[in-house]
């Protein structure tokens, strides 16, 4: 299995409180994703980074924001937490050396983070 | 219209039946496509890949059409175990941005 970490695994929190969620990985992958998901939506994606300090928005990145200082950490950070987003994410990451050949596209996710907020 | 669309099911079949699923795309750029499996309240993970020719491991069976844009998983001899939600995965050409399906649940029952 691919060495991704999430932490926290679970959190309660309260509504307008920040809430920094970490991704870590050991494999030296190019590619990290922030996923949600939610009964009824299955994953949509946050937010994305091909390579340190290189991130981009996903299709559901309003009030979240990602930071990338170096290949391994991947941080979502929700400034001031809402009830809409209580929800589990994942973060995942993707084999690439940078040839397409070798590129299998495959995600690699990690066991996900639950999140409540009151 | 979602990109990815999946029937969410649940499908509800005996042991030792066979089940096919299928997922539509929409956008005919789409060039890279996957099957994952999630059970309930874990991590998605890759099931397999589907390449224009079609693939086989064991019980499964993913195929391509390009002119249908659609991708199906058959799974033959059903186990109890393979009582899971089934992810449709789509990327398309030159993008690293999997698109999801919201999943097709399958259970799996004596």
């Amino acid at each position: 299995d691919a060495g991704i970490t999430q932490s926290p695994r679970h959190k309660v929190t309260e509504t307008g409180t920040p809430v920094t969620l970490r991704c870590h990985q050991t494999e030296n992958h190019r590619y990290m994703y922030w996923y949600r998901q939610d009964p009824g939506h299955g994953l949509r994606l946050i937010h994305y980074s091909y390579g340190v300090k290189d991130t981009d928005k996903g299709e559901v990145s309003d009030g979240y924001s990602v930071s990338r200082s170096k290949t391994e950490d991947f941080l979502l950070t929700l400034e001031s937490a809402t009830s809409s987003q209580t929800s589990v994410y994942f973060c995942a990451i993707s084999e690439s050396s940078g040839l397409a050949r070798a590129n299998t596209g495959e995600l690699f996710f990690g066991e996900g983070s639950r999140l409540t907020v009151l | 219209r979602k990109e990815v669309e999946q029937d969410p099911g649940p499908f509800n079949v005996p042991e030792g039946a066979t089940v096919a699923f299928n997922c539509t795309y929409s956008n005919s750029a789409s060039q890279s496509f996957f099957w994952y499996r999630q059970d309930c309240r874990k991590e998605p993970k890759l099931l397999m890949s589907v390449y224009s020719s079609g693939n086989e491991d064991g019980r499964f069976t993913a195929q391509l059409n390009r002119a249908s844009q659609y991708i199906s998983l058959l799974i033959r001899d059903s186990k109890l175990s393979d009582s899971a939600t089934y992810l449709c995965v789509v990327n398309i050409g030159g993008s690293y941005i999997p698109t999801f399906g919201r999943g097709t649940s399958l259970i799996v029952h004596p």
